[in-house]
Formats: C-alpha cells, sequence, structure tokens
C-alpha cells in the first residue's frame, strides 16, 4: 500500500553532478503521474508529468521513467544545481477520479 | 493568474477554539482539493470538490473538520472545535475536472494549536 512512513529518504549530490530520485508506487490501475516539488515554506509546484501508455517523458533537464512491469518512477535531474534543493513527491492518479496520492517525499540537497 | 490564494497563511490559535481556513481556487478552475502535511503524515488528501460538489471526504479525520465550497470561487475548511494534534499546513489545490490535469497548490496556511 502507499507508503506514509515516518522517515523522509534523503539525497545528497554535487552541483552539476547528476540526480536521481526514485518512487514506487502501489496501484497498478494507475495511468497518470505528477513529480511534485517543494520548496521550503511553498505549495508543491509541478515539475512533469507522464501518462502510463509512455514510459519516458523529458522536460527542461528533467526526465521523468515510468516502469510499469515494477510500479516504479524515476525523476532524473541533469546537471543539478543549489536551486534543485527541495522536497520531491511523486503523485498517482489511479484512474477512479481526479485525485492525486503522494508519496513521502525525497529531500534533495545539493552541495555548492 | 494569481494562482490558487490561501488565507491566513499563519494562523495560531488555543485548543477548543474554532478555526477557519479559506481559498481561492484559479480561475476557471472546476476541482477544489484540500491537503493536509505533517512530518509524521506526509501530504494526505482531505477532501475534494468537483464543480462545488464533494466527491470524496474519506480523508477528513473527523466530525471535528467540514468543508464547503459555495461557489466556484471560494471553499472554506472548518475545525471546530480545534486541538493541537491538528497544527500542520494545509494546502488547497485546484485543477480542471477529468483525470489527467495537474493540481497548482497554493502556499498553504501553517495551523498551530496550543
Amino acid at each position: 500500500g502507499e507508503s506514509v512512513g515516518l522517515h523522509l529518504p534523503t539525497l545528497s549530490v554535487q552541483e552539476g553532478d547528476n540526480s536521481i530520485i526514485n518512487c514506487a508506487y502501489s496501484n497498478s490501475a494507475s495511468d497518470y503521474f505528477i513529480w511534485y516539488k517543494q520548496e521550503s515554506g511553498k505549495g508543491p509546484q509541478f515539475i512533469i508529468d507522464i501518462r502510463s501508455n509512455m514510459d519516458k517523458r523529458q522536460g527542461q533537464r528533467v526526465t521523468v521513467l515510468l516502469n510499469k512491469t515494477v510500479k516504479h518512477l524515476s525523476l532524473q535531474i541533469a546537471a543539478t544545481q543549489p536551486g534543485d534543493s527541495a522536497v520531491y513527491f511523486c503523485a498517482e492518479n489511479r484512474g477512479t477520479g481526479n485525485q492525486f496520492y503522494f508519496g513521502t517525499g525525497t529531500s534533495l540537497t545539493v552541495i555548492p | 493568474d494569481a494562482g490558487v490564494i490561501q488565507s491566513p497563511r499563519h494562523e495560531v490559535t488555543e485548543m477548543g477554539q474554532e478555526v477557519t481556513l479559506r481559498c481561492k481556487p484559479i480561475s476557471g478552475h472546476n476541482s477544489l482539493f484540500w491537503y493536509r502535511q505533517t512530518m509524521m503524515r506526509g501530504l494526505e488528501l482531505l477532501i475534494y470538490f468537483n464543480n462545488n460538489v464533494p466527491i470524496d471526504d474519506s480523508g477528513m479525520p473527523e466530525d471535528r473538520f467540514s468543508a464547503k465550497m459555495p461557489n466556484a470561487s471560494f471553499s472554506t475548511l472548518k475545525i471546530q472545535p480545534s486541538e493541537p494534534r491538528d497544527s500542520a499546513v494545509y494546502f488547497c489545490a485546484s485543477s480542471l475536472a477529468g483525470v489527467g490535469y495537474e493540481q497548482y497548490f497554493g502556499p498553504g496556511t501553517r495551523l498551530t494549536v496550543t
């Protein structure tokens, strides 16, 4: 089921390196996924989305990969910058309405 | 567009008091969502509306919580009476109705109940 654990995964990367943030989802019927970025003191902001009929989608410096077989989603950030430091959430739509279910988030820290 | 507007941004109240949080969705959006975010439980969906009608309120913790959407441009989330465990950041988000539309989040209301 959905993970709502107490521990927020963390990732630290050097500025300029690539970052990969992973997310496991629980529902095989989920057909639309979004990655959100949340900076301290702000609401989540849309980064990129992907539908279940795709396995890869690219944006500016970001790529989302979807593996439906193992119910896994990843966000790749190229040439990570200090401004990328934030908590990143994956969110899944399970196809039964327009609500999204959010993961616990991953905290990304970029080291200058 | 001003985005989703929430008020107040911060609220400090004493246990037992009534708290009302307000949200103005993005103009033209017909779905509205209320979330609660805590360190312990992450981001939880409390309730959402389509075309001002509550669709799923299964996330509302208990009867002390209620939400209304009297028109397309305004919604409230009320807690009465408030308890310390209600302390959290409450987010409102809006989107177009239907599957496959991203949600736009407001800045949140940080509620502290002492």
